[in-house]
């Protein structure tokens, strides 16, 4: 079974701190992907990867920045928290005909 | 542009009554179409898939979700819910590159 795993569960920073969010998976998918889920606004992507070392914007991506140095590694990065970044945060892999496969989410809580 | 709509933000339904959730899309070209259930605090788990053949696909736990390319749906269906189906789902639709996913339904079930 395809597994993707989320450093925290459940993270608290302070404003302006920056925040590392890691997500590992060991399939050796090319894809990866970073979520944000808010209730009634769905699952809306940040940033996704298709290979090391290539980045490319989602949907929302003001505030975030990402890294990928390895394949299974992909780290999603809040530069300077700030409250309205107070979200579940979602990493995703897949490749090719195979569905997305999602980690258990990061509660993230910026005071 | 590309959507995804579930117009059905809560759903209560009791145990053992049929379900159908629904799904629309707005997609350019033809779409690969999926269902995830997210129970509390969890991530994403996949139901089913649709790719392309048969429209009527049947996934895990019982359910199944026909493809109606006339009317852009992707409903879902369940014949009789079980309480253990309480749970937030989501449409998606897309390529397994990238997915867009829609605000979600959240399923309630009374005994």
């Amino acid at each position: 079974d395809v597994k993707v795993t989320q450093s925290s569960r459940y993270l608290v920073k302070r404003t302006g701190e920056k925040v590392f969010l890691e997500c590992v998976q060991d399939m050796d998918h090319e894809n990866m992907f970073w979520y944000r889920q808010d209730p009634g606004l769905g699952l809306r992507l940040i940033y996704f990867s298709y290979d090391v070392k290539m980045k490319e914007k989602g949907d929302i991506p003001e505030g975030y920045s990402v890294s990928r140095e390895k394949k299974e590694r992909f780290s999603l990065i809040l530069e300077s928290a700030s409250t309205n970044q107070t979200s579940m945060y979602l990493c995703a892999s897949g490749q090719g005909d195979s569905p997305l496969h999602f980690g258990n989410g990061t509660r993230l809580t910026v005071t | 542009a590309q959507s995804v709509t579930q117009p059905d933000i809560h759903i209560t339904v009791s145990e053992g009554a049929s379900l159908e959730l629904r799904c629309n899309y707005s997609y350019g070209a033809t779409p690969y179409l999926f269902w995830y259930v997210q129970s509390p605090g969890q991530g994403l788990q996949l139901l089913l898939k649709y790719f392309s053949g048969d429209t009527l696909v049947q996934g895990i736990k019982g359910f199944e979700a026909e493809f109606k390319r006339s009317q852009s749906s992707f409903n879902l269906r369940k014949p009789s819910v079980h309480w253990s189906d309480a749970a937030e789902y989501f449409c998606a639709v897309g390529n397994t590159d990238k997915l867009i996913f829609g605000t979600g339904t959240r399923l309630q079930v009374f005994p």
